[in-house]
C-alpha cells in the first residue's frame, strides 16, 4: 500500500521560509491530488492545500498568501513552502493522499515537527 | 469557511462501552463527511468517509450517520486500542476544515 513521508528540517528561523518533502512509495504519484495537512502541538488539525499530478492547486485562505504546493512526478514527491513564518507556524506537518468525489484523505505520512524559533 | 464543532470535546468510558460523538457543520454540507481517528505521536487513520462508508480494514464496531449538518460516530463496544481522539472533517467545500477534535480516555 501507498506510503508517504516527510521530510525537511525540524527547525526554521523566524521571517525564513519553511521547506519540507513528502516522498510517495509503493505507489506512483499520477492521477492523484495530495495535500499538505498541519497541527500545532496540542491543537488540532488544518488543511493548508492540495496540488493534482498534473499541477493545479488549492490552498486555505488563511495561508494562500505564503504557501506554495508543487509536484515532481518524476522524483514521485511533493514538496511545500511556507513563507515568511512565525512562531505559530509551528506544526507537526502532515502529508497525505486526498482521494475525490467525495473527498477525503486516506492516506498519511508520520507527520514531521517543525519549530520556527531563532 | 465551513465551522465544524464536536460534543462531547472528552469522555471517559470503559471497554465494551457504547459511545456516540457528535459533529455539526455551521452550514450544510450533505454527507461530505469524514472521522478520523488519531492516537498519540501518530498520524490521523481515516475511518468513516462520506458520512457512513467504513474504510476499508476499520472495524465494523465503528459506525457513522447524518446528514446535512448533524453527524454521529458510533463504537459498539470499545476496545482498548479505541481510545484516542477523534475528529470530524467536513469536504464539502475548500478550505477543508476539522473539527476540534473528541478526546476519548479510559474510566
Amino acid at each position: 500500500q501507498v506510503q508517504l513521508q516527510e521530510s525537511g528540517p525540524g527547525l526554521v528561523k523566524p521571517s525564513e521560509t519553511l521547506s519540507l518533502t513528502c516522498s510517495v512509495s509503493d505507489g506512483s504519484i499520477s492521477s492523484y491530488y495530495w495535500s499538505w495537512i498541519r497541527q500545532p502541538p496540542g491543537k488540532g488539525l488544518e488543511w493548508i492545500g492540495y496540488i493534482y499530478y498534473s499541477g493545479s492547486t488549492n490552498y486555505n485562505p488563511s495561508l494562500k498568501s505564503r504557501v506554495t504546493i508543487s509536484v515532481d512526478t518524476s522524483k514521485n514527491q511533493l514538496s511545500l513552502k511556507l513563507n515568511s513564518v512565525t512562531a505559530a507556524d509551528t506544526a507537526v506537518y502532515y502529508c497525505a493522499r486526498l482521494r475525490v468525489v467525495p473527498y477525503y484523505f486516506d492516506y498519511w505520512g508520520q507527520g514531521t515537527l517543525v519549530t520556527v524559533s531563532s | 469557511d465551513i465551522q465544524m464543532t464536536q460534543s462531547p470535546s472528552s469522555l471517559s468510558a470503559s471497554v465494551r462501552d457504547r459511545v456516540t460523538i457528535t459533529c455539526r457543520a455551521s452550514q450544510s454540507i450533505s454527507t461530505y463527511l469524514n472521522w478520523y481517528q488519531q492516537k498519540p505521536g501518530k498520524a490521523p487513520k481515516l475511518l468513516i468517509y462520506a458520512a457512513s462508508n467504513l474504510q476499508s480494514g476499520v472495524p465494523s464496531r465503528f459506525s457513522a450517520s447524518g446528514s446535512g449538518t448533524d453527524f454521529t460516530l458510533t463504537i459498539s463496544s470499545l476496545q482498548p486500542e479505541d481510545f484516542a481522539t477523534y475528529y470530524c472533517q467536513q469536504s464539502y467545500s475548500p478550505p477543508f476544515t476539522f473539527g476540534p477534535g473528541t478526546k476519548m480516555d479510559i474510566k
